[in-house]
Parts: C-alpha cells; sequence; structure tokens
C-alpha cells in the first residue's frame, strides 16, 4: 500500500517569501501531523489536523499555518521566510491521533 | 516540561557487539516508540510499545518498556554495519492530540 507522500521533496526560497508544503496520507488515514527537524532543535511538532480540524499546535509562530482537506490531504504554509526556517518538514499519518505513525520522505527547505 | 531524553547520545560498535541504548521521559505516557532514521532519509516506524512490561523483536533489535520507571530500552544483539543509523524514541502525551516527543536521536555506527 502506499505510504506518506510529501511534495515537493526540496525547495529552495529566499527569506520573505512564503511555501507551500503538500502531504498526502496513507488511504484511510485521518490524523495528519507535521514536524520540523532541525540539527540543533530536533524534531519538533508543528500541528496536527483531523478531520479537517487543528486539534493542536506546536510553539512556533503564527507565520507556520496548516489546513486539511475533506480527502485529508494536508498543507503547511510559512510566510515570511527566515533563514531559520531551514529544515527538513516531515509530515505523519495514522488512523486517529495517538496511534502509530507513518512517516513521509519529508521536504527539504532551505532558506537564502 | 515533558522532556524524553536519550543516551547515549553517539555510539559506536564493533559488529558483532552487544549495546542497549535507554530513553528515559517525565511524565506518563501511553505509549512509547522507535523509530530509525537513515541519513538524509524519513523516519521508519520500529516498534509501538503500548502497556508495562511490553518486550518487542524484530531481529537483532529488541524494545521494551517499564512504565513505572518511565524508561525504554532498545537493545542491539550482534550488530551489523547495516543497523548503523540513527534511532529516535517518541511519547505522546496523555490527553494531548497527535503530538509526539522525540528525544534527540542516538546516532549508532557499526564497525567492522
Amino acid at each position: 500500500k502506499a505510504g506518506v507522500t510529501q511534495t515537493p521533496r526540496y525547495l529552495i526560497k529566499t527569506r520573505g517569501q512564503q511555501v507551500t508544503l503538500s502531504c498526502s496520507p496513507i488511504s484511510g488515514h485521518r490524523s495528519v501531523s507535521w514536524y520540523q527537524q532541525t540539527p540543533g532543535q530536533g524534531l519538533q511538532f508543528l500541528f496536527e489536523y483531523f478531520s479537517e480540524t487543528q486539534r493542536n499546535k506546536g510553539n512556533f509562530p503564527g507565520r507556520f499555518s496548516g489546513r486539511q482537506f475533506s480527502n485529508s490531504r494536508s498543507e503547511m504554509n510559512v510566510s515570511t521566510l527566515e533563514l531559520g526556517d531551514s529544515a527538513l518538514y516531515l509530515c505523519a499519518s495514522s488512523v486517529v491521533s495517538n496511534t502509530e505513525a507513518f512517516f513521509g520522505q519529508g521536504t527539504r527547505l532551505t532558506v537564502v | 516540561e515533558l522532556k524524553v531524553e536519550q543516551n547515549p547520545l553517539f555510539l559506536s560498535m564493533q559488529e558483532g557487539k552487544n549495546y542497549t541504548i535507554y530513553c528515559n521521559y517525565s511524565t506518563t505516557s501511553d505509549r512509547l516508540y522507535w523509530y530509525r532514521q537513515d541519513p538524509g532519509k524519513s523516519l521508519e516506524s520500529l516498534f509501538v510499545l503500548l502497556s508495562n512490561g511490553a518486550v518487542k523483536q524484530e531481529g537483532r533489535l529488541m524494545a521494551s518498556l517499564d512504565t513505572k520507571a518511565r524508561l525504554s530500552t532498545l537493545h542491539i544483539t550482534a550488530a551489523v554495519h547495516d543497523l548503523s543509523a540513527t534511532y529516535f524514541c517518541a511519547v505522546d502525551i496523555v490527553g494531548s492530540q497527535g503530538n509526539l516527543i522525540f528525544g534527540k536521536g542516538t546516532k549508532l555506527s557499526v564497525k567492522p
């Protein structure tokens, strides 16, 4: 069965721009979570969506936002990019929250 | 603040040797997860531990959970080079949706 698909795999953006990342969960999975991974901070939770509703949010500024569609696909948006936003962004899907999460390949964002 | 601490953070082993990675967490959690990450790749789910005393084994890896001690271990038996990767443990926060708290990871290098 198909895994979690994230697009694009790589992005290079300039400071001040905005970016949208996409995540297609495993078929039948309704919960989608997003994480940021950096060498300094490790893996940090951004937010979780279930049935098109954001149910949980991590400690990130409002520049980070997301949404989920009726087919459970999710997008996250980062506005006014900063150099410190350079990271690997990982999406994870699970059948429902707090069950085994499966991760996508990630989107490597570089802000220059 | 919930903390998940792994040790060691770096582990260099010789092939054929045994070793244990430790994961301590600071608050009540329903579940503990172990993931593997190869360089530049995503997170691969290894084990899901759901209850006190749970033990799971896959090949040369065995994971266990002691919820009273808030401790999980990942034991490596007769290490081989293919096990070289970074291993993360992660816990759910009770009542928090879709939010995994990750340890900093243990970078394992298995040398011939």
